[in-house]
């Protein structure tokens, strides 16, 4: 059973795009939802994290979009750039310290 | 160098060897994390620390997978008789607050 549901799975979008990655999850007692980025050969690298009593936040261009009722969550790039071009991982967890439940992963593409 | 270590860093083996992998989380989380990831997946965990205990374990972690943690400091993962199906990249994590992932062992079973 996938607890996190993220789509699409690839994406490409131009330079100066905005490229949105989107995750699902099941499990309401969930309260920590981060968005990892995560290049070739390496592990991933926390971008932003949001908890469920607001509903955005933002990180230099990276905005986490955040919808409670419906059980979903969306990042957004603003202003993408060519060294933006790797997998995208949403994840979730019941506290900020316990295992986290990943998504399958977005690779994008941002072309020039 | 402040970050996760993850040693070594590719690991090729014939299967039916045991390997062991080692992990050195930054000095002042007391939580470690194992991950298993295979191409084109998310991580998946396997199981994780506090300190020297072990909390939980993945029904991933199959009996020839044992991880320990000695004095809360380094942990290793051994996997025994490796299987082809074992390839992958095993990411090692730890936290205070947030997570910070090392770069991984990469394994290849031939």
């Amino acid at each position: 059973q996938q607890q996190v549901k993220q789509s699409p799975q690839s994406l490409i979008v131009q330079k100066g795009g905005i490229p949105i990655i989107n995750c699902a999850y099941e499990n309401t007692a969930f309260d920590y939802f981060p968005w990892y980025q995560q290049f070739p050969g390496k592990g991933p690298a926390l971008l932003i994290a949001i908890r469920p009593d607001v509903s955005e936040k933002k990180e230099g261009r990276f905005t986490i979009s955040f919808n409670k009722s419906a059980k979903q969550f969306s990042l957004h790039i603003m202003d993408s750039q060519p060294g933006d071009s790797a997998t995208y991982f949403c994840a979730a967890t019941l506290s900020g310290n316990t295992p986290l439940v990943f998504g399958k992963g977005t690779r994008l593409s941002v072309i020039a | 160098d402040t970050g996760v270590s993850q040693d070594p860093r590719h690991k090729i083996t014939k299967r039916g060897q045991n390997v062991t992998f080692r992990c050195d989380p930054i000095s002042e989380h007391n939580r470690l994390y194992w991950y298993r990831q295979t191409l084109g997946q998310g991580p998946e965990f396997l199981t994780y620390f506090q300190n020297e205990a072990q909390l939980e374990k993945s029904r991933l972690l199959s009996d020839r997978f044992s991880a320990e943690r000695p004095k809360g400091s380094f942990s290793t993962l051994e996997i025994q008789r490796t299987e082809q199906g074992d390839s992958a990249m095993y990411l090692c994590a730890s936290s205070a607050i947030g997570y910070t992932f090392g770069s991984g062992t990469r394994l290849t079973v031939v």
